[in-house]
């Protein structure tokens, strides 16, 4: 089992219906959670991090947290053409000595 | 400020060869970790350093892989002999802290012949 579950995708959205994006993980003492986005032949960029339980909210970004099922999610409201890319989730270690990467989900925003 | 840097952004080399790849991480930045992303897949972790001290180097796939980090700023990592199964692209991150948000540069994209 990877320490960082996403779904594959491709994951397909018309431009300004919400795109919804999960990701599970499996080390319990795991206290920092981040979601990056990655256009094709770039490095990965930050879209948001969160610490607790609940959801964090960045403009047409939510994240959420839940530790008890050991779940994260991002919702893109609105989705533009221009989010189509990959998104990684990345979950730090216990120790905060390794970051685990989910193999990313494919979003296309259809115009 | 500037961002975190990488060189060079693209390396061919033959079978055998050795190879050493530069990071240039954000300045104050104490954690730095290198990462190796396999196209279509999400980057995996080969080691980390705080400052100078090279904490976890779990993820070097074999003892040909070799990082170091002598004043706890640049880093090189150096791969011997290389193979075929190394190419791939070769990213650097570096964050405040460890936990903390990782910020990646452009990365190396490595293809060994």
């Amino acid at each position: 089992q990877k320490e960082v579950e996403q779904n594959s995708g491709p994951l397909s959205v018309p431009e300004g219906a919400i795109a919804s994006l999960n990701c599970t993980y499996s080390d319990r003492g795991s206290q920092s959670f981040f979601w990056y986005r990655q256009y094709s032949g770039k490095s990965p960029e930050l879209i948001m991090s969160i610490y607790s339980n609940g959801d964090k909210e960045d403009g047409r970004f939510t994240a959420q947290l839940n530790k008890a099922s050991q779940y994260v999610s991002l919702l893109i409201r609105d989705s533009q053409p221009s989010d189509s890319a990959t998104y990684l989730c990345a979950v730090a270690s216990r120790a905060g000595n390794q970051f685990y990467f989910g193999t990313g989900t494919s979003l296309t925003v259809i115009p | 400020g500037a961002g975190v840097s990488q060189s060079p952004r693209y390396k061919v080399a033959k079978r055998g060869q050795d190879v050493a790849l530069r990071c240039d991480p954000i300045s104050g930045h104490v954690s730095l970790f290198w990462y190796q992303q396999a196209l279509g897949q999400g980057p995996e972790f080969l080691t980390y350093f705080q400052n100078e001290a090279q904490l976890d180097k779990s993820g070097l796939p074999s003892d040909r892989f070799f990082a170091e980090r002598p004043e706890g700023s640049v880093s090189t990592l150096k791969i011997q002999r290389t193979q075929q199964e190394d190419s791939a692209v070769y990213l650097c991150a570096s964050s405040l802290m460890a936990h903390e948000t990782q910020y990646f540069g452009p990365g190396t994209r490595l293809l060994v012949l």
